[in-house]
């Protein structure tokens, strides 16, 4: 079994460039891909980013995934921030023994 | 349109039972692959089960695994989450999904019930 680690909050301002990171604790992260969801307030999670770095038609290309064996984590990374992109993200994964793994969630604050 | 939209939530006892259902409308349900995930207040995702489109394969998490029951129904364009012995741990939105094939994500998701597990 593994577990996927976000930083709890990130804050940025509008316009900037943003990186959510997404540890795996055991195991590759290169051995299964990486989903990143976004969560408004009040909404259900809609997919920004699958396949570590495929983006959904619809889904700006403001919108990047990135996976680094080295420090065995997957990156979501934001540019141009708008007050829009204020949510929570979450990163997934799948095993064939733990199936389907959330990270806890990252709140993106834009100010 | 395209959409699923869950209901059954509510309040209930603890050790008591609850039935979800989840209708889908907009696309071919016998097709796809479901997932029921949930979220308790103010915290993150949890995935909770898994069914293949004929129903033939079916997972759980650790958390459900002997008190809750998916089961599906393709006539109906349903999904079904039987929920037994229930603890105030389960208290949660929870949310249908729909996998997106051949990958492992969640394309669609409904609003999601609250079931609330409370004396």
């Amino acid at each position: 079994n593994f577990m996927l680690t976000q930083p709890h909050s990130v804050s940025e301002s509008p316009g900037k460039t943003v990186t959510i990171s997404c540890t795996r604790s055991s195991g590759s992260i290169a051995s299964n891909y990486v989903q990143w969801y976004q969560q408004r307030p009040g909404s259900s999670p809609t997919t920004v980013i699958y396949e570590d770095n495929q983006r959904p038609s619809g889904v700006p290309d403001r919108f990047s995934g990135s996976i680094d064996s080295s420090s065995n984590s997957a990156s979501l990374t934001i540019s141009g921030l708008k007050t829009e992109d204020e949510a929570d993200y979450y990163c997934q994964s799948y095993d064939s023994s733990t199936y389907w793994v959330f990270g806890g969630g990252t709140k993106l604050t834009v100010l | 349109q395209v959409q699923l939209v869950e209901s059954g939530g509510g309040l209930v006892k603890p050790g008591g039972s609850l039935r979800l259902s989840c209708a889908a409308s907009g696309f071919t349900f016998s097709d796809y692959y479901m997932s029921w995930i949930r979220q308790a207040p103010g915290k993150g995702l949890e995935w909770v089960s898994y069914i293949s489109s004929s129903g033939s394969t079916i997972y759980y998490a650790d958390s459900v695994k002997g008190r809750f029951t998916i089961s599906r129904d393709n006539a109906k364009n349903s999904l079904y989450l039987q929920m037994n012995s229930l603890r105030a741990e389960d208290t949660a939105v929870y949310y249908c999904a729909r996998r997106r094939l051949p990958y492992w994500y969640f394309d669609l998701w409904g609003r999601g019930t609250l079931v609330t597990v409370s004396s």
